[in-house]
């Protein structure tokens, strides 16, 4: 597609339960890149995606949090056992990734995870 | 690692002033610097960038200028109208598909 779409927009769990989040990046982008927004501070990077291959996961929390991009799937964020810490904003970004001229990172609506 | 100061947290101007938003970066390396307006529902949207091999990019009412000696570059809204209303992010990266290293952000209030 034109633009990165993220899946639920909302997103509403008890503490302890599980959250995916999905994000279908822009058709031909190789890299997509994943951030945590809390209280509409900064960006905190979790982990980027080069096609199906981790590229960076230096942000990722050790535990709890994973995340894949499979062919012919949407990438996927998931949180097990949710605290209320984990209550944000998840953004995903897509790049194409073949030049500087095409590294401008597309970002998604991003999907708003509640934990109560 | 690369750190982002963002200034000023929050910014108030009358319809059709001028607003500036000043950010300061760490990593000499870093060669990449996009603004990202955040409104409310909304995405992110990128609204303008700059690289380091330019000192000023100008885009109708936005520019941004890049000190690359002194590590700090700056958004520029001129004719400011109550649709900027919005919270606006500066970022930094070093190269090629590194993550972006955002500031806190500023939220911007144009006021009719």
């Amino acid at each position: 597609g034109e633009e990165v779409a993220q899946t639920p927009k909302h997103l509403v769990r008890g503490e302890g339960q599980k959250a995916k989040l999905y994000c279908a990046p822009i058709k031909g982008h190789s890299y997509v890149f994943w951030y945590q927004q809390v209280l509409k501070n900064e960006f905190k990077f979790l982990i980027s995606f080069q096609n199906e291959n981790v590229f960076d996961e230096t942000g990722m929390p050790k535990e709890r949090f994973s995340a894949k991009c499979l062919p012919n799937s949407p990438c996927s964020l998931e949180i097990q056992a949710t605290k209320l810490e984990d209550s944000a904003v998840y953004f995903c970004a897509s790049s194409q990734g073949t030049s500087r001229a095409g590294n401008e990172q597309f970002f998604g609506p991003g999907t708003r995870l509640t934990v109560l | 690692g690369e750190n982002v100061e963002q200034h000023p947290s929050t910014l108030s101007v009358q319809e059709g002033d001028s607003a500036v938003i000043k950010c300061t970066y760490s990593d000499s390396a870093s060669n990449y610097f996009p603004w990202y307006k955040q409104e409310l529902g909304k995405g992110s949207q990128l609204i303008i960038d700059i690289r380091s091999n330019v000192g000023e990019k100008k885009d109708q009412r936005i520019a941004v200028t890049l000190n690359k000696t002194a590590k700090h570059f700056s958004l520029h809204i001129t004719e400011t109208q109550p649709e900027d209303s919005a919270v606006y992010f500066c970022a930094a990266r070093n190269s090629g598909n590194t993550p972006l290293v955002f500031g806190k952000g500023t939220r911007l209030s144009v006021i009719a």
